[in-house]
């Protein structure tokens, strides 16, 4: 089983839709939930954190259930710009220490229609 | 303010040939790293750095070489390319490693490298 999984999708959705994609993790140790987006051919960048207690950034809202261990990202009232492939990230500090070992889920392509 | 620089962007060897991706950032960052981005495998993290004098394998070493002088540069050496490292390669940096909340990794635009 792949320490992170999501639907690699392609998502296609018209404009103004609700759109969420889900992302799942396999150790249930693991500490720290980020979503990032990566335009095509570009690089990752942060789209946001994800809180135990979830947390919204405008028409982004991010979750997370540490019970079934997946985090979650909806995406309302999609817009063009919205097309991406967002990218699922999961942190995790070994118990033998070092440095945390932050894992990149292979990606959901969106692709918002007009 | 320019971030994390990468060069080159794009880059074509011969099987057998070596060469070196720099990477450069400006925000004092502890922690810089390499990825490599494949099709249907995410990011692949290749080595990574705490600080200067400080390097560390990631999941896929083999095949490459870093190190850390400055704080500020994190060269990645290919000694021998091979075309199983044809792949699109990117730095990337943070205050304390891109896991804690509050600290994201800030990436590098990517090199296109080909090995034929």
């Amino acid at each position: 089983r792949k320490e992170v999984e999501q639907d690699p999708g392609p998502f296609n959705v018209p404009e103004g839709a609700t759109v969420a994609f889900n992302c799942t993790y396999s150790n249930s140790a693991s500490q720290s939930f980020f979503w990032y987006r990566q335009d095509c051919r570009k690089e990752p960048k942060l789209l946001m954190s994800v809180y135990s207690s979830g947390n919204e950034d405008g028409r982004f809202t991010a979750q997370l259930n540490r019970a079934s261990q997946y985090i979650s990202l909806l995406i309302r009232d999609s817009k063009l710009s919205d097309s991406a492939t967002y990218l699922c990230v999961v942190t995790l500090l070994p118990f033998s220490g070092g440095y945390q070992k932050v894992t990149f889920g292979t990606g959901t392509k969106l692709q918002v229609i007009p | 303010n320019a971030g994390v620089t990468q060069t080159p962007k794009f880059q074509v060897l011969k099987t057998g040939q070596s060469m070196t991706l720099q990477c450069a950032q400006d925000m004092n960052h502890e922690y810089m790293s390499w990825y490599r981005q494949d099709p249907g495998m995410g990011l692949r993290l290749i080595h990574y750095s705490v600080g200067a004098g400080i390097t560390d394998q990631g999941e896929v070493p083999n095949g490459y070489n870093v190190s850390r002088s400055t704080t500020e540069d994190f060269p990645l050496r290919l000694l021998s390319a091979a075309p199983s490292q044809t792949s699109v390669y990117f730095c990337a940096s943070s205050y304390t490693g891109g896991g804690i909340l509050g600290s994201p990794l800030h990436f590098g635009n990517g090199t296109r490298l080909t090995v034929t």
